[in-house]
């Protein structure tokens, strides 16, 4: 069974950069039958999906994100990665990395999620 | 940017039936999608493609659409299905965007 887990820093300062990278286990990244994926939580909202990324490393972007957003994938290691630019307190989320079934496009696995605080 | 619309709460009786709006221009071309999500957890998958289950959702939920509009609807609602729920879809481009969420109370 796959298993997915977020690592990264919990706090960011405004304006620097959030890199958060998410690392598979029970499975590979380089498959094709799946795409690699970043979701956002605000505390107390909504989700917000930033984007995906597919094992030839072929993306797709939130386009309200598109402008600060990476997303990378180290097949080596079975890791994908995120990196947002320029933050301010507005990114402060729990992150998720998932897993989404590319033929049948739902997310079937998920990680616990990374709580990231944007603050000086 | 593309935007799917839900009610922020919905209450229902156990027993009763509950249903969950989710409206958007591009629902008659893509699939909707819906998830629930407990307090503190992940979200996890409750239909697919419109109308399908996946296997371990109870069959009370089912799924359907016309126009503009997915519904979601949980026949003979429990108090274990007190839950967030979002519904989710893409746009032409496949760029996935998620609803903002319905808080389902079971009163």
């Amino acid at each position: 069974q796959v298993q997915l887990q977020e690592s990264g820093p919990g706090l960011v300062k405004p304006s620097e950069t959030l890199s958060l990278t998410c690392t598979v286990s029970g499975g590979s990244v380089n498959r094709g039958s799946y795409y690699w994926t970043w979701i956002r939580q605000p505390p107390g909202k909504g989700l917000e999906w930033i984007g995906n990324i597919y094992y030839s490393g072929s993306t797709k972007y939130n386009p309200a994100l598109k402008s600060r957003l990476t997303i990378s994938v180290d097949k080596s290691k079975s890791q994908f990665s995120l990196q947002l630019t320029s933050v301010t307190a507005a990114d402060t989320a729990v992150y998720y990395c998932a897993r989404e079934v590319r033929l049948l496009n739902y997310i079937d696995s998920w990680g616990q999620g990374a709580l990231v605080t944007v603050s000086a | 940017s593309y935007e799917l619309t839900q009610p922020p709460s919905v209450s229902v009786s156990p027993g009763q039936t509950a249903r969950i709006t989710c409206s958007g221009d591009a629902l008659p071309n893509q699939y909707a999608y819906w998830y629930h999500q407990k307090p503190g957890q992940a979200p996890v998958l409750a239909i697919y493609k419109d109308t399908e289950r996946p296997s371990g959702i109870p069959e009370r939920f089912s799924g359907s659409t016309s126009g503009t509009t997915a519904t979601l609807t949980i026949s003979g609602v429990q108090a274990e299905d007190e839950s967030d729920y979002y519904c989710q879809s893409a746009d032409s481009s496949g760029t996935k965007v998620f609803g903002g969420g319905t808080k389902l109370t079971v009163l």
